[in-house]
């Protein structure tokens, strides 16, 4: 059972525009959402993180924004750059000390 | 480089082969990782180290064999491996499990491993 849904899957985005990535989940117990960031031939690095008493979170250009009535959290990259070109994933983690499981990861293609 | 440094970065093996891929951080973590990296899947948690005890396993063929013989420096061995683990193989590091710290999970890049 996936325990977090992430989609899509693949996505291209004219430079300028707006890259949303989306992921649901199922556990209640979640209460920690990060975004990872993949470069090719590299690991993944963290990018941004939320918790669920705020429902948005901004850093520079990338936006979490949390709904946890619906258990949906996205990722917004404003004026999307080639340089974001990337493998994106989502993950949650929950009480004690249980690891973060990760989505499937969103392929993204920004172009000029 | 991230401050994990995974080695080495390919690798090609036969079925019948014994090989060890290796992971080294100098970050002052507690907690060190092994996930497994394959197209279109969400990244597999294979094994977690905790201050070098083995605290998580998710029922992982026997054919992958974990060590862990400091905090810096984590291992894991294959042997009689089959076509479909062909995966990328990565290591991580945190200073806490659950959400890494601060800095999250440090990934290294990983071992891109082909089994012929």
């Amino acid at each position: 059972q996936q325990q977090v849904k992430q989609s899509p899957q693949s996505l291209i985005v004219q430079k300028g525009g707006i890259s949303i990535i989306n992921c649901a989940y199922e556990n209640t117990a979640f209460d920690y959402f990060p975004w990872y960031q993949q470069f090719p031939g590299k690991g993944p690095a963290l990018l941004i993180a939320i918790r669920p008493d705020v429902s948005e979170k901004k850093e520079g250009r990338f936006t979490i924004s949390f709904n946890k009535s619906a258990k949906q959290f996205s990722l917004h990259i404003m004026d999307s750059q080639p340089g974001d070109s990337a493998t994106y994933f989502c993950a949650a983690s929950g009480r004690g000390n249980t690891p973060l499981v990760f989505g499937k990861g969103t392929r993204l293609s920004v172009i000029a | 480089e991230t401050g994990v440094t995974q080695t080495p970065r390919h690798l090609v093996m036969g079925m019948t082969n014994k090989k060890s891929l290796k992971c080294e951080q100098h970050l002052g973590h507690n907690a060190m990782y092994w996930y497994k990296q394959s197209a279109k899947k969400p990244l597999e948690l294979m094994f977690v180290y905790s201050l070098e005890e083995r605290v998580e396993n998710n029922s992982v063929p026997s054919r992958f064999s974990p060590e862990c013989p400091n905090s810096s420096h984590l291992f894991l061995h294959l042997h009689t491996l089959q076509p479909e683990d062909s995966a990328l193989y990565l290591c991580a590091s945190s200073q806490d499990r659950r959400t890494g710290g601060i800095s999250g999970y440090t990934f290294g890049s990983g071992t891109r491993l082909t089994v012929v």
